[in-house]
């Protein structure tokens, strides 16, 4: 099974600062997920990744195979972003809903 | 709109009771999930449909049961055998990813289950 790890697991910073979220798994994968979720406890899926780098905004995710790393950035950070954010990948044992490990989270807080 | 409800959003539970937790999406979704979240941990997974009238255990479905008889809905029941049900827990639904290539997973708001 996949083990996924994420760094740091907290992080405070000040608004305008460039925030970089760290994840790195141990077994090849066919996909990774960043998601976010709030205070409230709900979820929503910010980026699928299979190789290189995506960008939505304010937020860049990249992916290193090789590495089997890949960091979420958001830059100009906002009190808004403060959110927890989660890694998960999908393995090679099959297309199907199982397949998919989660990190434990990075608690990120954007202090004004 | 579209999306994932879930229901109720607090739920508290006595010993020795069986409770239901709601889930239904309206995204015409093939694949449904229960996860549950506990306090420092990942989201680990309960039970999984890929389609109507069939389910497969994830890593922890000790304790947990669930039907899918409609397309749009995936209760999941606790019930007494669950020793430790105190968590919080997210549903969420995907498109068939074998058939569409398309694997991003939308989550529900989450019920949070307390026991009295």
């Amino acid at each position: 099974k996949n083990e996924v790890e994420q760094s740091p697991q907290n992080l405070t910073a000040q608004e305008g600062e460039f925030i970089t979220i760290n994840c790195s798994y141990s077994v090849g994968i066919s996909a990774l997920h960043w998601l976010q979720q709030h205070p409230g406890g709900g979820i929503v899926s910010l980026f699928m990744l299979s190789s290189g780098k995506k960008k939505h905004g304010r937020l860049i995710a990249t992916i290193n195979i090789q590495e089997k790393h890949s960091s979420l950035h958001i830059t100009a950070s906002h009190p808004r972003d403060s959110a927890v954010y989660i890694c998960a990948v999908r393995g090679y044992s099959g297309g199907g809903a199982d397949g998919l490990t989660f990190g434990k989270g990075t608690h990120l807080i954007i202090q004004p | 709109d579209g999306g994932i409800t879930q229901s109720p959003k607090y739920l508290f539970r006595k010993e020795g009771q069986n409770v239901t937790l709601s889930c239904e999406q309206n995204l015409n979704h093939d694949a449904m999930y229960w996860y549950r979240q506990d306090p420092g941990q990942g989201l680990r997974l309960i039970y999984y449909s890929q389609i109507v009238n069939d389910f497969q255990k994830g890593d922890i479905a000790e304790g947990y049961s669930v039907s899918r008889e409609k397309k749009e809905s995936f209760p999941l029941t606790v019930t007494s055998a669950q020793k430790n049900p105190t968590a919080f827990y997210l549903c969420a639904s995907s498109a068939d990813f074998l058939r569409t290539g398309q694997e991003t997973q939308y989550f529900g708001p989450g019920t949070r289950l307390l026991v009295l």
